[in-house]
């Protein structure tokens, strides 16, 4: 079945880099997306890439997609205490406009 | 930019009672609407698509008698939770499609909180 996986948890030094991993299951999405989530707050998006780019850079976000592995992956460059938030990978399922959204990553960024 | 608005964004109600979200776009016209849920330290899980003008379509394991989905205008989508008790505390979220451009927009989600 549709199945999209993250690593629960992530805690890094303030300053540091953080990657967020992620797999997906649909082959033929044609974007994939990352959310973030603050405590109480709503979906806030990221970013997002084409399936057929292997990378995207936007200011301190980096996104490498592995199509071959399905693997994405969200490189946030000098993270800082206001990064800390709940991340979702996502994937739109072909042909439609569900999305699937994976465990999310509780990302937490020590002072 | 195109905006998708919730309302409530934070409602408490009472056992057995009714509560109604509203799911609206703005400033674009919007066919299709989607209702996710969020449990708990958990996903974001699809309930139903709404369509504008016909029945929504749920997803497996969603009740359509329990989540009433209503899709009158091109701009308003509303989900009634029926009879709510507590399991059903959750935050609620739709996103719009925009008839043109086909791009999807999320609202900021609505915290359902049934006492």
């Amino acid at each position: 079945g549709e199945d999209v996986e993250q690593s629960l948890f992530l805690s890094v030094r303030e300053g540091d880099s953080s990657v967020i991993n992620c797999t997906y299951t649909d082959s033929s999405s044609t974007y994939l997306y990352w959310y973030k989530q603050e405590p109480g707050a709503g979906l806030q998006l990221l970013t997002y890439i084409f399936s057929n780019m292997d990378m995207k850079q936007d200011q301190r976000l980096t996104v490498l997609l592995n199509k071959k592995d399905k693997h994405l992956s969200l490189r946030i460059a000098d993270t800082q205490t206001g990064d800390s938030a709940i991340y979702f990978c996502a994937e739109s399922i072909a042909g439609t406009y569900k999305y699937i959204f994976g465990t999310g990553t509780r990302l937490k960024v020590l002072a | 930019g195109a905006v998708v608005s919730q309302h409530p964004s934070r409602v408490i109600c009472k056992s057995g009672t009714s509560v109604k979200i509203e799911c609206r776009s703005l400033d674009f016209q919007a066919t299709t609407m989607f209702w996710y849920r969020q449990f708990p330290k958990q996903s974001l899980m699809l309930m139903a698509t709404s369509n504008e003008g016909s029945k929504a379509t749920y997803e497996q394991g969603v009740e359509k008698d329990k989540f009433l989905i209503n899709h009158a205008s091109l701009t308003l989508s509303t989900l009634t939770v029926t009879s709510a008790h507590p399991e059903d505390s959750s935050f609620y979220i739709c996103s719009a499609r925009a008839d043109r451009g086909n791009t999807i927009y999320f609202g900021e989600g609505s915290w359902l909180t049934v006492v």
